[in-house]
């Protein structure tokens, strides 16, 4: 069975580092993408970035280019978000997914699992 | 980016009746392949979303056959064909076609709800 489990939901102050994770499990984690998707209080779902677990080749949405990093560690199947400095903007829930492409092809996917989401609240 | 545009963004559906939410892409969304990369996916209330449909069509397996998806190019449909009340949920269409240049892209979300 697929599984995509997060890490629980994280409380920080502006100017924080933030570090959050998504451990999969029921397949080969290195050779499919993992996307995250941020989903802002009572809005829509928007595309972050994805990697490829078996080079770490990693794609961002020039909206978050630069805002945030995404890496992934092999050894134990999980995949990160991170962030190095939070703002109050950043606060929403993020959700990861496995991006089911034939041949890691990416411009033929669809997210086929999806994590619980974890919800980041930055305030003051 | 390849911008999504969903009709309505809203809809009040009488249970067992049908229901339909058109997805607009602001670019083709047929791949080089021949096939159209438009998947569907639904999101009840306090849930992470779901996948129901993919390359246009074709049904997850274990969604309800009363969901159906149609279109080609830029012009793609949703229908639900009677609707049951753990249909509610903001239902949202995305594109990979355009990837990467133009992105992954999502609709806005269409929020179907019982009268």
């Amino acid at each position: 069975e697929v599984q995509l489990v997060q890490s629980g939901a994280e409380v920080k102050k502006p100017g924080e580092s933030l570090k959050i994770s998504c451990k999969v499990s029921g397949y080969n984690f290195a050779t499919y993408w993992i996307a995250w998707v941020r989903q802002m209080p009572g809005k829509g779902l928007e595309w972050m970035g994805s990697i490829y677990p078996a080079d770490s080749d990693t794609r961002y949405s020039p909206s978050f280019q630069g805002q945030v990093t995404i890496s992934a560690d092999r050894s134990i199947n999980t995949a990160y978000l991170q962030w190095s400095d939070l703002r109050a903007s950043d606060t929403a829930m993020f959700y990861c997914a496995r991006v089911n492409a034939p041949f890691g092809d990416s411009s033929r996917a669809h997210f086929d699992f999806w994590g619980q989401g974890t919800l980041v609240t930055v305030s003051s | 980016d390849t911008v999504m545009t969903q009709t309505p963004l809203s809809s009040r559906v009488t249970l067992g009746q049908p229901a339909s939410i058109s997805c607009r892409s602001s670019q083709s969304l047929v791949h080089g392949d021949g096939d159209t990369y438009l998947s569907w996916l639904q999101q009840r209330p306090g849930q992470p979303p779901r996948l129901l449909i993919y390359k246009v069509s074709n049904r997850v397996s274990g969604v309800p056959d009363r969901f159906s998806g149609s279109g080609a190019g830029t012009d793609f449909t949703l229908t639900i064909s009677r609707v049951e009340a753990e249909d509610v949920a903001v239902y949202y269409c995305m594109q990979s076609t355009q990837f990467p240049h133009g992105g992954y892209t999502f609709g806005q979300g269409t929020k179907l709800e019982i009268e």
